[in-house]
């Protein structure tokens, strides 16, 4: 098992510039959640996703951030117009998909380094 | 409000010592809670996790953690530090829903 893998492990885009990050979740695992790590804010929720639906997106900034889930094997987060406030790690996680109540355990990719010149 | 809170945010030990790691939950019922390690430049990884039952859980590489319901606590805990232990550690909190909320983290420093 590879465990979550996400790709770039860096990348580095020009102010205003879009960035994609994917995220590939542990096979069999049904829900696939986004954070966004910084020194100021710490780990942030962005938003999960639920055999590929949007559950949740509460954490997402309302402008230029996007994310979605095409198939069951890869989420990917979109950022358009990007800004240097957005340099972070972003991180994704898996789980398996817990539904009424039931809390089950995530894991966590070794995240995407974003820096926004 | 559902939080956690690690009041410490910097940590030194010395290596072979023993070290607790502080976290206070707030939630009003039976949290579940976790601890992870994150090293340098990397994800983060599970030590351990804290589902209603026996208030002490062991984890991986010689961590526990002890949950307290009276003291709204779930502090991490090992009896000799290593080197390698050198990281920040994170406590969470998964409340009815399936997302995790995290403390701000604790960097522990080992001193030789």
């Amino acid at each position: 098992n590879a465990g979550v893998i996400q790709t770039p492990r860096h990348k580095v885009t020009g102010k205003g510039q879009e960035a994609t990050l994917w995220c590939e979740p542990i096979s069999g695992h049904s829900a696939v959640f986004w954070y966004r790590q910084t020194i100021v804010q710490g780990l942030e929720f962005l938003t999960y996703f639920r055999n590929q639906a949007p559950i949740d997106d509460s954490g997402m900034p309302k402008e230029r951030f996007s994310a979605q889930m095409p198939n069951q094997s890869h989420s990917t987060l979109k950022i358009q117009s990007t800004q240097p406030q957005d340099s972070a790690v972003y991180l994704c996680a898996s789980s398996l998909g817990g539904t009424g109540g039931v809390r089950k355990t995530l894991y966590f990719g070794s995240g995407t380094r974003l820096t926004v010149l | 409000a559902q939080s956690v809170t690690q009041p410490d945010a910097r940590v030194t030990v010395s290596e072979g010592a023993s070290l607790q790691l502080r976290c206070k939950y707030s939630y009003f019922g039976t949290p579940y809670l976790f601890w992870y390690v994150q090293y340098p430049r990397q994800g983060l990884q599970l030590l351990l996790k804290y589902y209603p039952g026996d208030p002490v859980v062991q984890g991986v590489n010689g961590f526990e953690a002890e949950f307290s319901k009276s003291n709204s606590s779930f502090h991490l805990r090992k009896a000799s530090v290593h080197w390698s232990d050198w990281a920040v550690y994170f406590c969470a909190f998964q409340g009815t829903g399936s997302k995790l909320s995290f403390g701000k983290g604790a960097k522990l420093t080992v001193s030789p």
